[in-house]
């Protein structure tokens, strides 16, 4: 039983580059969320995605686009990663009741 | 709109030792109420959740939190806290949205 299952890791890119956060959720759940974490700033919501099909932006969605493949699969691109988007992301999904979160995805820009 | 304050950003204690971190909420109207841990390189996972009926909430591992609608606060309390305790704990809040928000964190270490 895998839940909520995310890739890459960990991953170093250059400024201006790009790269795809990958996350894939079991549990049948309708939504479906990126968020990131940051030093005394929580976690903030990114990106979610309602049911497939839908997607709407989240507190701090600048520099970022998503994508809802499929009901399992709502992916996070960075299309020219900046610094400041140095963080760990974490990709969850929810019953609307419990939200459960994958493993997080150590992400620097340099 | 729903907001979450979490007033202590860093705990150390020792082994134990009683724990209550501190919860408040912004939103007047019905809410659920949440705490996650999240354990060193780990993702965050549930330790408890208020949703209704008994205020008094119990959750995994010995933690407690009490819905205090007064004081719009949602406190977590353990008696007596363990090393394997050391973690980062958030409280979440939904009240308008149905996405809840999360706090900041407070960092807890446990020395043995």
């Amino acid at each position: 039983n895998a839940g909520v299952t995310q890739t890459p890791k960990f991953q170093v890119l250059k400024t201006g580059q790009s790269m795809t956060l990958q996350c894939a959720q079991d549990m049948n759940h309708n939504s479906m969320y990126w968020y990131r974490q940051d030093p005394g700033m929580g976690l903030r919501l990114i990106y979610y995605s309602a049911s497939e099909g839908t997607t709407d932006k989240g507190e701090v969605p600048n520099g970022y686009n998503v994508s809802r493949l499929n009901k399992r699969e709502f992916s996070l691109r960075l299309e020219s990663a900046a610094p400041s988007q140095t963080s760990v992301y974490f990709c969850a999904s929810s019953d609307l009741r419990i939200w459960y979160f994958g493993e997080g995805s150590w992400l620097t820009v340099v | 709109a729903q907001s979450v304050s979490q007033h202590n950003h860093h705990v150390i204690l020792s082994e134990a030792a009683s724990l209550e971190l501190g919860c408040n909420y912004s939103y007047g109207g019905t809410v659920n109420l949440f705490w996650y841990v999240q354990y060193p390189g780990q993702h965050l996972q549930l330790l408890l959740k208020y949703f209704s009926g008994d205020p008094l909430v119990k959750g995994i591992k010995g933690f407690e939190a009490e819905f205090i609608k007064s004081k719009f606060s949602f406190n977590l309390r353990k008696p007596s806290v363990q090393w394997s305790d050391t973690a980062e704990y958030f409280c979440a809040v939904r009240g308008g949205s149905y996405i809840p928000t999360f706090g900041r964190g407070t960092s807890l270490i446990v020395h043995p």
